[in-house]
């Protein structure tokens, strides 16, 4: 069975630019979460979709957003790129009732 | 809201030794905690996880014990071998928070022959 799969791996974007990121969960998993990862905040949350809806939001500024397709698979955006959004991005799947989140390899971005 | 945290950044144990890593939480209303393992260059991997109704759960070589008076989690890995060399976190899921993970800072363990 394949595992979380995002691309791309990598990414470099200017100041001001936008990017998405995809997402595509395991087969049958219709939650999936987006983690932002850096050095010097760690590992936090940044929203989770189910069957399309967002269930839940972390504290970032409205320039981060995301959406599920009836696939499941998941992308999210992030407009007007800042330094400071330079970070591993990483999507989790798992089953609705499940503690078990599995993650992909993420994403690096680079903000340049 | 909940926050966690973890005692030490790094821990150097020799292979064949017991580790044990720790961790601080602050919301007493998490539904459960979860232990991951991230290697580098990799995501987070599911370890364990123990809900908020118990004191302890074992897995294959890893123990989790969970001490609500004073909000402490542990991860107990008998017989450390060189491949658990990883940065460890646990997580917290706040209640009603569906797939909501709120993680600590992470320890690395690092494992010498």
């Amino acid at each position: 069975k394949a595992g979380v799969t995002q691309t791309p791996r990598y990414l470099i974007k200017t100041r001001g630019q936008q990017v998405t990121l995809s997402c595509s969960p395991i087969s049958g998993h219709r939650s999936v979460s987006w983690y932002q990862q850096t050095p010097g905040q760690g590992l936090q949350f940044l929203f989770e979709y189910f069957s399309e809806t967002q269930r839940n939001k972390g504290n970032f500024p409205g320039r981060f957003s995301g959406r599920q397709f009836s696939n499941s698979r998941s992308e999210m955006n992030v407009s007007t790129l800042e330094l400071g959004d330079s970070a591993l991005y990483l999507c989790a799947s798992s089953l609705q009732a499940s503690t078990e989140a599995f993650f992909g390899q993420g994403t690096r971005l680079t903000v340049v | 809201g909940e926050s966690v945290g973890l005692h030490l950044p790094t821990l150097s144990v020799q292979e064949g030794d017991n580790s044990i890593i720790n961790c601080a939480y602050s919301n007493s209303a998490s539904d459960y905690f979860i232990w991951y393992k991230q290697e580098s260059g990799k995501g987070p991997q599911f370890i364990i996880d123990i809900r908020s109704n118990m004191d302890k759960r074992q897995g294959q070589r890893v123990t989790v014990l969970l001490n609500k008076t004073v909000k402490h989690l542990s991860l107990q890995i008998a017989a450390t071998q060189p491949g658990d060399s990883a940065v460890y976190f646990c997580a917290a899921v706040p209640s009603g928070g569906y797939n909501k993970l709120i993680f600590g800072a992470g320890t690395r363990l690092a494992v010498h022959p």
